[in-house]
């Protein structure tokens, strides 16, 4: 059974430029979150979905990050422009509060450059 | 303000011997606790949890302990093997997990032959 899906695992860009990170959950999962990993910050959450609705942001740092979930099997995290203080590792997590409760199952991560 | 905090950034301890790693909260409204062991260039993974009506839950040579006077809760690893090499979190949720979880920063932990 297929685990949480990112892409891209890494990139490197020049600031200023749009970045685009995506997610596919695991399937028949109703909640989708973005973490962010940082050596200062830990593992912040910055925001997550529960049946495609975002539920809270109040972790997005910036107006320079959206986040958005089209459908139930797909979620994007865009930060424009980028800056150096956003490199990172972007992971994405699911979970289904049937099956798993509490337990989220995160993806591999997005390693994010800005140079 | 980190509500979930774990203070020391890295263990050594040796093959065979017991591994405690600590964790403190500050709020009282979270009511279940979770560990995850990452390893390097990979998604952390869960490994033991426990709910706040209990004080102890076990799996294999994995033990977590809760003192809710305390704020307080700890992972013990028995036998400390090679494999368990990583850095290890410490999250919490509230309101049955509905918020997501919050993690601290981490404890790495480093298992010498």
């Amino acid at each position: 059974d297929a685990g949480v899906i990112q892409s891209p695992r890494h990139e490197v860009t020049e600031m200023g430029q749009e970045v685009t990170l995506r997610c596919k959950p695991i399937s028949g999962h109703d909640y989708l979150f973005w973490y962010r990993q940082t050596m200062m910050r830990g593992l912040e959450l910055l925001i997550y979905f529960n049946n495609n609705v975002p539920i809270d942001d109040s972790g997005m740092p910036e107006d320079r990050f959206s986040a958005k979930m089209p459908n139930a099997s797909f979620s994007t995290l865009k930060i424009q422009p980028s800056e150096p203080r956003d490199s990172a590792v972007y992971f994405c997590a699911s979970r289904s509060m049937i099956d798993s409760g509490n337990t989220i199952y995160f993806g591999e991560g997005s390693w994010l450059t800005v140079v | 303000d980190q509500q979930v905090k774990q203070n020391s950034p890295s263990l050594s301890v040796q093959e065979g011997r017991i591994s405690i790693l600590n964790c403190d909260y500050t709020n009282s409204m979270f009511d279940y606790f979770l560990w995850y062991k990452k390893y390097p260039a990979e998604g952390p993974t869960f490994l033991i949890s426990i709910s706040s009506i209990k004080d102890k839950n076990e799996d294999g040579r994995f033990t977590v302990f809760l003192n809710k006077s305390a704020k307080h809760l700890s992972l013990h690893i028995v036998p400390s093997q090679p494999g368990d090499s990583a850095v290890y979190f410490c999250a919490a949720s509230a309101r049955g997990g509905a918020d997501g979880l919050t993690f601290g920063k981490g404890t790495h932990l480093i298992i010498q032959p």
